[in-house]
């Protein structure tokens, strides 16, 4: 149990379509990176928040867009989903200080269809 | 682009078994962590490496940092069923983003 939580666990969307998903970050961390996992690759680097500021982007379209809250919560918002989009969106949070270690949510697993 | 690269790609062992895993990489980090992951699930950090030539253990698991801090190594001796999984390596890079290698699958039979 790394304290990181997501939501929803499930999504199955449209291409075309908006999609929102949430993380809740490990209490004290500052720093939120977002993941895709496609079926059996690494996770990619989308990217990452710290104290509420975008400050480092992975190679994906603008159209993956992020937030990050006061309470250091986050949302990963994509538009214009397209049937590649399908994949395991992973969150990961972890403190600005010490090793950097970051612990990760289970998951959301996305179908576009 | 940072590349991390894991060798082998899949691995299939006996109980009892030793292993190595490698993870490579032409880009400096300024740490490096392992990670398994579970079939759904999101991974689960086992260790962070941080100083060139360092070694750290973890009950069956070792784990060593290269020299110049562009590879990484996993010994697991005597493999048990209970260490199948994606073993994943990450390098933190110097703008403090991770890059994730593709992973080494390694399936250990009873």
């Amino acid at each position: 149990e790394t304290g990181v939580t997501q939501s929803p666990t499930h999504l199955i969307k449209t291409r075309g379509q908006q999609v929102t998903l949430r993380c809740s970050s490990q209490s004290g961390h500052n720093t939120v990176s977002w993941y895709q996992q496609a079926l059996g690759q690494g996770p990619q680097f989308i990217f990452q928040y710290y104290r509420e500021e975008e400050n480092g982007r992975g190679n994906f379209p603008p159209r993956f867009s992020g937030l990050q809250f006061p309470n250091y919560s986050s949302e990963l918002n994509v538009n214009a989903l397209e049937l590649d989009d399908s994949a395991l969106y992973l969150c990961a949070s972890r403190s600005d200080r010490g090793l950097n270690e970051q612990y990760f949510g289970p998951g959301t697993r996305l179908t576009v269809t | 682009t940072q590349l991390l690269e894991q060798s082998p790609q899949f691995l299939s062992i006996q109980e009892g078994e030793n292993l190595t895993v490698y993870c490579n990489s032409s880009s400096v980090f300024s740490s490096l962590q392992w990670y398994r992951q579970e079939p759904g699930e999101g991974p689960v950090l086992l260790v962070t490496v941080v100083t060139g030539g360092e070694v750290k253990k973890l009950k069956r698991l070792t784990f060593q940092f290269g020299d110049a801090r562009k590879d990484s190594s996993l010994h697991i001796t005597a493999a048990q069923p209970g260490d199948t999984g994606l073993y994943l390596c990450a390098g933190l890079d110097y703008g403090q983003n991770f890059v994730f290698g593709p992973g080494t699958r390694l399936s250990v039979l009873p």
